[in-house]
């Protein structure tokens, strides 16, 4: 079975970063398109990035264009998004998912409040 | 941006009903377009994928169809269990973009 469990999301003060991980079980997903959705409380989905083809082919939404950087491990099956210059706006649970959006992690809240 | 709108924007239905979902999309997405189901505190689940695929143990009750800009995601007999937010979502070109959801509750 697959899953898929992000981690490292918190508080932080506007301005600051965050990283957070996706990491996978039951699968070896090095060659797997993995991307980045957000929900902002209340709110709907976003898509946040994408990382496919091993990490040679990347995509971001312009709403957080040079801010955020996705990038993975393969030896640790772990894809990871470093947050920089978070701002209130960026407040969210983030999930990670896989193969076409079928497979999603539970999802990690990134909270940036003063 | 490819913009996806669904309606209704929420819906309220009685057990066995049929329920149906639209989303239309600003352009044509092929078959790209998934249906997710999510409830309160949980992450989307995906229900139908590429447009009319029932992701592997979702009840058959769920059903998807369509193609280019019209989607259309029913219900064949609504069950208690059913209660959530329904999403499509476009994944043929970038940005990936989702409808604001259908909010669906039972009478």
């Amino acid at each position: 079975e697959v899953n898929l469990v992000e981690s490292g999301g918190g508080l932080v003060k506007p301005g600051g970063s965050l990283r957070l991980s996706c990491a996978a079980s039951g699968v070896n997903f090095v060659s797997d398109t993995i991307n980045w959705v957000r929900q902002a409380p209340g709110n709907g989905l976003q898509w946040v990035s994408t990382i496919r083809h091993g990490g040679s082919i990347i995509h971001y939404a312009d709403s957080v264009k040079g801010r955020f950087t996705i990038s993975r491990d393969h030896s640790q099956n772990t894809v990871y998004l470093q947050m920089n210059s978070l701002r209130a706006e960026d407040t969210a649970v983030y999930y990670c998912s896989r193969v076409g959006f079928r497979d999603w992690g539970q999802g990690t809240l990134v909270a940036v409040s003063s | 941006d490819i913009r996806m709108t669904q309606s209704p924007y929420s819906l309220s239905a009685s057990v066995g009903d049929r329920v149906t979902v639209v989303c239309q999309a600003s352009q044509d997405v092929s078959n790209y377009v998934n249906w997710y189901q999510q409830k309160p505190g949980k992450a989307p689940k995906v229900l139908i994928y590429d447009g009319s695929n029932l992701e592997t143990g979702v009840p058959s009750r769920f059903s998807g169809s369509g193609s280019g800009t019209r989607f259309t995601f029913t219900i064949q007999s609504l069950q208690p269990e059913d209660i959530a937010t329904y999403y499509c979502q476009q994944h043929d070109d970038l940005p990936y973009t989702f409808g604001p959801g259908t909010r669906l509750e039972i009478e």
